[in-house]
């Protein structure tokens, strides 16, 4: 069975830094990868997914995430990131054949100015 | 765009009582999802259902049930609610059987059992 691990639960930064954020995912077949985001009491609205192809790819608000199938890793990148980036991030895997949505545990992004 | 509705942003039950959580999407969506949310475990598959009056467990289906009679509707029900049940309670929706299909959500309902 799959499982998503988001090692860092929070993430402190300055406005105009930039951020990275880790998810690391074990599963013994293909996976479909999604990185979603929740703004302050809303549900969640996806960021980006990677389902195959090129390993980087683009998302809404400027982000990218990067798939590492040696590292089995799907790490969320901004190079500067804005007060409005403030919400917590999730990070999901899906194994090919099935439907449901596995998710890791989050990691809040605080912006600072 | 698709919209999710939850009946309920707020709700405050009392231990032992039949709750039900509304669930409704606007865009003719094959799937659909409950997931709770709690702090530090991010969001766990409840239910979820794949067509009308179908229905399948996800990975904490204790203790809940679900219905779907009509496509555009799934209902959350926590026969006797008990303290533990207390979190946020997330409804969401995609298009197709395929993975690939971003799932939509609600903006939750936050169930405190007291």
């Amino acid at each position: 069975a799959q499982s998503v691990t988001q090692l860092d639960s929070q993430v402190p930064v300055f406005e105009e830094a930039p951020v990275e954020l880790r998810c690391n995912y074990s599963s013994s077949v293909s996976v479909y990868l999604f990185w979603y985001v929740q703004y302050p009491n809303q549900g969640l609205q996806l960021l980006l997914k990677y389902l195959s192809g090129s390993t980087l790819v683009k998302g809404i608000n400027g982000f990218e995430a990067e798939f590492n199938k040696s590292q089995t890793s799907f790490h969320l990148r901004k190079p500067s990131v804005h007060i409005s980036d403030t919400a917590e991030y999730f990070c999901a895997v899906e194994e090919l054949g099935f439907q449901k949505l596995v998710f890791g545990t989050g990691t809040r992004l605080l912006v600072s100015p | 765009d698709v919209k999710v509705t939850q009946s309920s942003r707020y709700l405050v039950k009392r231990t032992g009582e039949k709750v039900f959580l509304e669930c409704v999407q606007d865009m003719d969506h094959e799937n659909m999802f409950w997931y709770r949310q709690d702090p530090g475990l991010g969001l766990r598959l409840i239910y979820f259902s794949y067509d009308v009056k179908m229905k399948e467990k996800g990975d904490i289906p204790e203790g809940y049930s679900v219905s779907r009679e009509k496509k555009e509707r799934f209902s959350l029900i926590l026969e006797s609610a008990s303290t533990n049940q207390t979190s946020m309670y997330l409804c969401a929706s995609s298009l197709i059987a395929s993975g690939s299909d971003e799932q939509y959500f609600g903006p939750g309902t936050r169930l405190t059992v007291t």
